[in-house]
C-alpha cells in the first residue's frame, strides 16, 4: 500500500514569487485534505476535498491560495505572491469514504521557506 | 480559542513502564478522536482512534480512552519503549456521524522522551 505522497519535500523561494505543490493520496481514497503546520503548532486544516469538488475551506485559506483537484486523483496547492508568514510545512493526508472511522494518513509534507 | 488542548508540552518516562497522554476539547460536536505520532521531518503517522459511541479503545500497546462528560481523552503506552519517542498528537474531528465536518483540529503536541 503506497503511503499519501508530496512533492517537493522542499521547497526556497523569494518573497512575492508564486509555488505549486503536489500532493498524491493513497490509491482509492476519495477524500484529500491540505494543513499547515508552523513550529511548536500543531496542523492547521486549510480546505478539503471530496473527489475532484472541494467541500470546505477554512478562513485561513486566502485568496492567495488555491488549491484543486481535478480528476479526482491529485491535487495541487498554489500560492501567489508568497509572504513571509506563509513559510511553513504543508501536509496533505487521505482518507476512505467507505466507513464512518476511517482515519485521515498524512504525507511526509512540503517544506517552503520563504526568503 | 484553541479547541483541542495538550496542556503538557514534554513528559520523560522510564523503558518500560507506562506513559500516558493527555488531551482535552472545548466543542462538543466532535464526535471522533484520534492520535497522531510525529518524528522530526516526517508527517503525522495515525496510531488510533476512537469515535464518540466508544469509551475505549485498544490496539497492542496503546490504548485510548474517551472522558465525554469531562471532554477529556487520553492515552496509554504500556509498555513504553524507546522508539516510541516522538511528538504526539491529539486530533478531533465532527466527522463521524456524517452530519459535520471531516476538518481536523490538532492540539499542540506532547513530546514523549522514553528513556532507556
Amino acid at each position: 500500500d503506497t503511503g499519501v505522497s508530496q512533492n517537493p519535500r522542499h521547497k526556497i523561494t523569494k518573497r512575492g514569487q508564486n509555488v505549486t505543490f503536489r500532493c498524491d493520496p493513497i490509491s482509492e481514497h476519495n477524500r484529500l485534505y491540505w494543513y499547515r503546520q508552523t513550529l511548536g503548532q500543531g496542523p492547521e486544516f486549510l480546505t478539503y476535498f471530496q473527489n475532484e469538488a472541494q467541500l470546505e475551506k477554512s478562513r485561513l485559506l486566502s485568496d492567495r491560495f488555491s488549491a484543486e483537484r481535478p480528476k479526482g486523483s491529485f491535487s495541487t496547492l498554489e500560492i501567489q505572491r508568497t509572504e513571509q508568514g506563509d513559510s511553513a510545512m504543508y501536509l496533505c493526508a487521505s482518507s476512505s469514504g467507505r466507513a464512518r472511522d476511517q482515519p485521515q494518513h498524512f504525507g511526509d509534507g512540503t517544506r517552503l521557506s520563504i526568503l | 480559542d484553541q479547541q483541542v488542548k495538550q496542556n503538557s508540552p514534554s513528559l520523560s518516562v522510564q523503558e518500560g513502564r507506562i506513559s500516558i497522554l493527555n488531551c482535552d476539547y472545548t466543542n462538543s460536536m466532535f464526535d471522533y478522536f484520534l492520535w497522531y505520532k510525529k518524528y522530526p521531518a516526517e508527517g503525522p503517522t495515525f496510531l488510533i482512534s476512537i469515535s464518540s459511541i466508544k469509551d475505549k479503545n485498544e490496539d497492542g500497546r496503546f490504548t485510548v480512552f474517551l472522558n465525554k462528560s469531562a471532554k477529556h481523552l487520553s492515552l496509554h503506552i504500556v509498555p513504553s519503549q524507546p522508539g516510541d519517542s516522538a511528538v504526539y498528537f491529539c486530533a478531533a474531528s465532527a466527522g463521524y456521524s456524517g452530519a459535520g465536518s471531516y476538518q481536523l483540529t490538532f492540539g499542540k503536541g506532547t513530546k514523549l522522551s522514553v528513556i532507556p
